[in-house]
């Protein structure tokens, strides 16, 4: 059984653009999150979609969104990217109580 | 903000030694589970431990679950340098629209 994929595995963007990264859960699994991990630090809680609506979003300004598909695929979306934005992002599906995570986008903004 | 504090922040020890590393949490909980992360990767999950449990095993493993003091230790037995990685607890609230909550991680590295 294939696992959470996310795509691309690498970003270099500039101050000001925009980016699209993209999740596809393990089969089956409906809910995906998605997360912001700066340099050595701990993982920060962005959005929540299950059944294609969003559930929860994390404290993040409205340039971070996002969209599940019927699918269950998932897209995050940054507009007007800050250099803080440089992350890794991880994105996350779950069965009944465990997270299954991809291995992630590492973003960079120069 | 995180509910979950991992300590220590950062661990070294020699192959062959026991590390263990705790979290704290705050909020009442359905679960408590930890994950490793090699470096710059995705997370793997370790282990899951319910709220009506106290203490679990797989492998190298144990965890132990206190939700009185709402506290969790991981224990790995004789470590090995493939072990080297952050873990991060996560928890699984009762209450609250957003389920897993991370906590900010311990890194560890084993000394071949």
């Amino acid at each position: 059984e294939a696992g959470v994929t996310q795509s691309p595995t690498h970003l270099i963007k500039t101050r000001g653009q925009q980016v699209t990264l993209r999740c596809s859960p393990i089969s089956g699994h409906t809910s995906v999150y998605w997360y912001q991990q700066a340099l050595g630090l701990g993982l920060q809680f962005l959005l929540w979609y299950d059944e294609g609506e969003e559930r929860n979003r994390g404290n993040f300004p409205p340039r971070f969104s996002g969209r599940q598909f019927p699918n269950y695929s998932s897209e995050l979306n940054v507009n007007a990217l800050e250099l803080e934005d440089s992350a890794l992002y991880l994105c996350a599906t779950r069965d009944q109580e465990t997270q299954y995570f991809g291995p992630g986008t590492r973003l960079l903004v120069l | 903000s995180q509910q979950g504090e991992e300590d220590p922040q950062a661990l070294s020890i020699q192959e062959g030694e026991n590390a263990t590393m705790n979290c704290s949490y705050k909020t009442s909980i359905n679960n408590l589970q930890w994950y490793r992360q090699n470096s710059g990767r995705g997370l793997v999950h370790l282990i899951l431990i319910r709220s009506n449990e106290r203490e679990k095993h797989s492998g190298r493993l144990r965890v132990t679950l206190d939700t009185s003091k709402k506290s969790s230790s991981l224990l790995i037995t004789a470590s090995r340098a493939a072990d080297t990685a952050s873990y991060f607890c996560a928890t699984d609230r009762v209450s609250g629209t957003y389920k897993y909550i991370f906590g900010t991680g311990t890194r560890l590295k084993v000394l071949a």
